[in-house]
């Protein structure tokens, strides 16, 4: 299988402060997810990102297909963006399956 | 906008006992797959479904554990005699299909504890 790497694995931040969040991977990919999964457990669909560069208000991502590597750009932190972040990948076979990191934990606080 | 949606959202259960996870997937969706991530542990895949059959399963997608599409909505996953190590958040996804699955869309999770 893939290997997914997560950088840094917790994370702490005041509120207002920017952090990046690193995704390496041992393969090439052709499908590239990052999700954040809250208190409760549910996985939020950040970005679909298997290559550029998306932004969504303070959040964007930058996936490096050729260098194998992803970035999650988190800027002016809010409590809310606490919880774990994950990065998964796929091949992009048929029926291929997505191998997910051990996540970013990330605690912001007031 | 069109979601994945898991029912129930948490089952407590004796060990030994059958459970049953139901989702309903994206409707116009051709790929289905069930995940399960230990507490505090990270995702990992148990199967993938596609044209009514099992295309790829896992290590830990054992006898115990089935899948299936009784009609044209639903996909469900059942452990036919629960473990203690079962307890676990159960995801199910699906993609549209095509060439590859391309994105994924996860619903909210089925919390099982199995005492």
């Amino acid at each position: 299988g893939i290997q997914v790497e997560q950088s840094p694995p917790d994370l702490i931040l005041q509120e207002g402060a920017n952090s990046t969040l690193r995704c390496n991977f041992s393969d090439s990919v052709n499908n590239l997810q990052w999700f954040h999964q809250n208190p409760w457990g549910q996985l939020i669909n950040l970005f679909y990102i298997p290559s550029g560069t998306k932004q969504n208000g303070r959040l964007s991502a930058t996936t490096v297909a050729t260098e194998r590597y992803s970035l999650l750009y988190i800027s002016s932190s809010q409590t809310t963006d606490s919880g774990v972040y994950f990065c998964a990948v796929e091949r992009g076979y048929n029926f291929n399956k997505f191998y997910f990191g051990s996540g970013t934990k990330l605690n912001v606080k007031p | 906008e069109p979601e994945v949606t898991q029912t129930p959202s948490h089952q407590v259960t004796q060990m030994g006992q059958e459970v049953i996870l139901r989702c309903v997937p994206i409707s116009n969706h051709l790929y289905f797959y069930w995940y399960r991530q230990i507490l505090g542990q990270k995702v990992e895949f148990l199967v993938s479904f596609y044209n009514n059959e099992i295309s790829e399963k896992s290590e830990i997608f054992d006898d115990q554990f089935s899948v299936e599409r009784p009609d044209g909505s639903n996909f469900t996953l059942k452990i036919r005699s629960t473990k203690l190590e079962d307890s676990a958040m159960y995801f199910c996804a699906s993609g549209r299909g095509g060439l590859n699955p391309g994105e994924l869309f996860f619903g909210e999770g089925s919390r099982l504890t199995v005492l």
